[in-house]
């Protein structure tokens, strides 16, 4: 069985400073592995995928195999990225497995 | 291009009762997905509609139970509700079955006292 882990639930930090947010997944074979965001009263919106490995609003996040893990980063923060973030797992299948979530709130 | 509705937006019932959730999925879209968050949780799977069959289900037990129409809208039946249902019930849709990406509606929040 898949399982995503967020270690953090709140994460505070200043705006421009850098910005990680961790994920660790369990999964025995090769996972495609999504970022997921929900700003204050919007939906659920997808961030960015592993498969497309693109930048999106200034983040990136890189896939560690050995370490099963699935980081989100951004080197400068702005207030606009406070919000609720969701690591996500597909086994190459039809559904997605969320971890808890982590809040990110960018302070002036 | 219309994104993914739901219907209602949130409601009450009490234990016992049974609940009827609707989703209309975005244009173009012919998946549609459920989810259940209960409150400080992420998103939990409950079944994925493709062409109008379930094709698959998550760790949910018979009660909840769905629907697909040939314009590919959705229904999410509760039956018995118990007060852990409690949760905000959440449709996305797609495009295919596997690995494409979900679109999610605004949920609705459904309430069991």
């Amino acid at each position: 069985a898949q399982r995503v882990t967020q270690p953090e639930k709140l994460l505070s930090v200043f705006k421009g400073a850098p910005v990680e947010l961790k994920c660790n997944y369990s999964y025995s074979g090769s996972p495609e592995l999504f970022w997921y965001v929900q700003y204050s009263r919007q939906r659920l919106q997808l961030l960015l995928r592993h498969i497309s490995r693109e930048s999106i609003k200034g983040f990136t996040a890189d896939l560690n195999k050995g370490e099963t893990s699935f980081h989100l980063k951004k080197p400068f923060a702005q207030e606009e990225d406070s919000a609720m973030y969701y690591c996500a797992l597909s086994p190459n299948d039809y559904k997605l497995s969320f971890g808890a979530g982590t809040t990110v709130t960018v302070r002036a | 291009e219309t994104g993914v509705t739901q219907s209602p937006t949130h409601l009450i019932k009490t234990r016992g009762q049974q609940v009827t959730l609707r989703c209309s999925s975005q244009s173009g879209h012919n998946t549609v997905s459920w989810y259940q968050q209960a409150l400080g949780q992420g998103p939990q799977f409950i079944f994925q509609y493709y062409r109008e069959e379930e094709n698959g289900r998550g760790n949910f037990p018979p009660r909840f139970s769905g629907l697909q129409f040939p314009n590919y809208s959705s229904e999410l039946n509760v039956n018995a509700l118990e007060l852990d249902d409690s949760a905000l019930y959440l449709c996305a849709s797609s495009y295919g079955g596997v690995g494409e990406t979900q679109y999610f509606g605004p949920g609705t929040r459904l309430l069991v006292l």
